[in-house]
């Protein structure tokens, strides 16, 4: 158990909804990362926020958002659901923000199948 | 733009024989490198990480080193177990301060037979 947690664990909706992932990180990690892993596209970065902040932003559609809250837990937000936003979205946190100076732990993720 | 490429699976051993996996990077600067597996139905885990030229990580058996003038970070180990099936994924990142995000390679799935 890595000490972060995702809910929910499934979650199956149409498309053109809006669906709402949440993330819990480890006590005490400052981070947040949420990456988007699919059989196409492999394990993509989404977005990253420390200590409330955005830091990072990788290949996020404009259709996604995310923040992170002041009791440090983290949202995202898919809005407008195609068929390819099925994936498995993985929620990290760090205690820091630079991957060489922390180790990221990872979620067990949250499996979006949009029909 | 940075990248990360390993070997494609999946790779099917037999107990207790050796194992590599490959993978080579690209990057501006001077990335720090990071193996990590995931076992079916869990999230990831990191493994070990070099975060220098030269440098080895290893954990659980597992080993790889960090060689720059091969842009490359290949995974082994001596004697793999029926425990050790699993996908494997290569990553760099090249940040540092308070932005951290990883580049993963593809990931490479592994089955040891017993």
């Amino acid at each position: 158990d890595s000490g972060v947690t995702q809910t929910p664990k499934h979650l199956i909706t149409a498309t053109g909804q809006r669906v709402t992932l949440r993330c819990s990180p480890r006590s005490g990690d400052l981070s947040v990362y949420w990456y988007q892993q699919s059989l196409d596209q492999g394990l993509q970065f989404l977005i990253q926020y420390y200590n409330g902040e955005e830091r990072a932003k990788g290949n996020i559609l404009e259709r996604f958002s995310a923040q992170q809250f002041p009791d440090l837990h983290s949202e995202l937000n898919l809005s407008s659901l195609e068929l390819g936003d099925s994936a498995l979205y993985f929620c990290a946190s760090s205690v820091s923000g630079g991957a060489s100076l922390g180790e990221q732990y990872f979620g067990p993720g949250t499996r979006l199948t949009v029909t | 733009g940075d990248s990360v490429t390993q070997m494609e699976g999946p790779v099917t051993l037999s107990e207790e024989a050796f194992l590599t996996i490959n993978c080579t990077y690209t990057a501006t600067g001077y990335p720090s490198l990071f193996w990590y597996v995931q076992y079916p139905g869990e999230g990831l885990q990191l493994l070990l990480k070099a975060t220098k030229a030269d440098d080895k990580g290893s954990n659980k058996g597992f080993e790889a080193t960090y060689r720059k003038e091969t842009t490359s970070f290949h995974l082994e180990k001596g004697s793999v177990q029926v425990s050790d099936s699993a996908v494997y994924f290569c990553a760099l990142s090249v940040y540092g301060g308070s932005q951290g995000n990883l580049i993963f390679g593809k990931g490479t799935k592994l089955s040891v037979k017993p």
